[in-house]
């Protein structure tokens, strides 16, 4: 069971928009920022949002992150094919003095 | 270039002991913690732990603390992962990463190694 909660699955069609919801508590999403990491099938994680919605440079501005009190989601707009992949949230948590992810969603673009 | 490059895949068995590495370069590697992350066959992320190369203070998951040991040698920019007796569970892609602190509530990881996949089986 993962520290923050994830939708294990979401969908869309190409050109939806969807978004992914991450839900802690007051001790990782309350007092930290977010990141999201975008895994594509067969590779490493890579960083997609820091700092609750900071885009990496070279990360497409149809990628967007919020934060609000314990909770933090991820839209993706425009959606295209090679979206496909898995989605995970993470923040550093003051119980565990460590980071914190969670169980991840597998975009799947119908 | 920013670049974390993880050591080859492994095939050990029960018992056995292992030490995979991650070198960095094209940044000052003494600047920037080190963390490792698992990912178990068909499975999430989990933070193992984290490690400074500038004094080698080090932080374990609870999951992990006990179970693998974390360390760097700073004259060859590289951070290590080892276990002293592997199980069959530790089989898992194993990633190393590196850690930006924006600031006291704002950390990430930046830059990730290509991963290493650890194959325990008798």
């Amino acid at each position: 069971q993962s520290v923050l909660t994830q939708p294990p699955s979401a969908s869309g069609t190409p050109g939806q928009r969807v978004t992914v919801s991450c839900s802690g508590s007051r001790s990782n999403i309350g007092s930290y920022t977010v990141n999201w990491y975008q895994q594509l099938p067969g590779t490493a994680p890579k960083l997609l949002i820091y700092s609750n919605n900071q885009r990496p440079s070279g990360v497409p501005d149809r990628f967007s992150g919020s934060k609000s009190g314990t909770s933090a989601s991820l839209a993706i707009s425009g959606l295209q094919s090679e979206d496909e992949a898995d989605y995970y949230c993470a923040a550093w948590d003051d119980s565990l003095n460590g980071l914190v992810f969670g169980g991840g969603t597998k975009l799947t673009v119908l | 270039e920013v670049q974390l490059v993880q050591s080859g895949a492994e095939v050990k068995k029960p018992g056995e002991s292992l030490k995979i590495s991650c070198k960095g370069s094209g940044y000052s590697f003494t600047s920037y913690w080190i963390g490792w992350v698992r990912q178990m066959p068909g499975k999430g992320l989990e933070w193992m732990g984290i490690l400074y190369p500038g004094d080698s203070d080090t932080r374990y998951s609870p999951s992990f603390r006990g179970q693998v040991t974390i360390s760097a040698d700073k004259s060859i920019s590289t951070a290590y992962l080892q276990w002293s007796s592997l199980k069959a569970s530790d089989t898992a892609m194993y990633y190393c990463a590196r850690r930006v602190v924006v600031t006291a509530t704002a950390y990430y990881f930046d830059y990730w190694g290509q991963g290493t996949l650890v194959t325990v089986s008798s």
